[in-house]
């Protein structure tokens, strides 16, 4: 079961773009990286999904390089309304164990 | 928006107390998952399902249990609630295929005093 690593909090601007790295060294082949946010007193909700390269949705960009051992979350232009926790995930999603972590608490400043 | 339902959406009630956190969902969706959260850390599976007449234990040993009778509903019970089980119970679903997306439900606090 791949461990994700990802940093507890971060700052940034509104107007700014903000990257989150999370690291997942041990992440097996049949793994996908997922992405979910979270806001104060109500569930996750699914952001994007990837194995490798680049994704791109309307919210967000996931970069992920070629030895997948890391992933990078991109927020273009966030506003005080993307802060919120962000976890990272790694799991082949058929696997129901899916370790949510810790997370990484994004506060956006006016 | 995810057509997840759970109720109550807060319930406080006393030491001893049978309570059961109702999950619904109406999307078809054959996997179903029950997580703990305290305010401000992470997120623990406790229950999840495969399908009807499935369930296991997730990671967080916990006392509740559950059922799956039918595919959209998956209650959790406490036979006898205390205060350590206060906490936020979230309950989502998704599709049984890979690279699926877990949709989750707004969540029921529980207060146990």
């Amino acid at each position: 079961l791949a461990k994700t690593t990802q940093p507890i909090s971060m700052d940034s601007y509104e107007g700014q773009e903000v990257n989150i790295t999370c690291s997942h060294n041990n992440i097996a082949t049949n793994d996908y990286i997922t992405w979910y946010q979270q806001f104060p007193s109500q569930g996750p909700r699914f952001i994007i999904q990837g194995y490798k390269t680049k994704v791109t949705n309307e919210v967000a960009s996931l970069f992920i390089p070629a030895d997948r051992k890391s992933s990078t979350l991109s927020l273009p232009r966030v506003s005080l309304s993307d802060t919120a926790v962000y976890y990272c995930l790694v799991g082949d999603m058929v696997d129901d164990k899916i370790i949510f972590g810790k997370g990484t608490r994004l506060h956006i400043l006016p | 928006e995810a057509d997840i339902y759970q109720t109550p959406r807060y319930l406080v009630i006393g030491t001893g107390k049978k309570i059961t956190l109702e999950c619904s969902q109406t999307m078809g969706h054959d996997k179903m998952y029950w997580y703990q959260q305290d305010p401000g850390m992470e997120l623990h599976l406790i229950h999840y399902s495969y399908g009807v007449n499935s369930t296991e234990k997730g990671d967080l040993s916990s006392e509740s249990t559950v059922s799956r009778i039918r595919t959209e509903h998956f209650p959790l019970t406490l036979e006898s609630a205390r205060p350590s089980h206060t906490s936020q119970y979230l309950c989502a679903s998704s599709e049984f295929k890979d690279r699926d997306e877990q949709y989750f439900g707004p969540g029921t606090r529980l207060t146990v005093t």
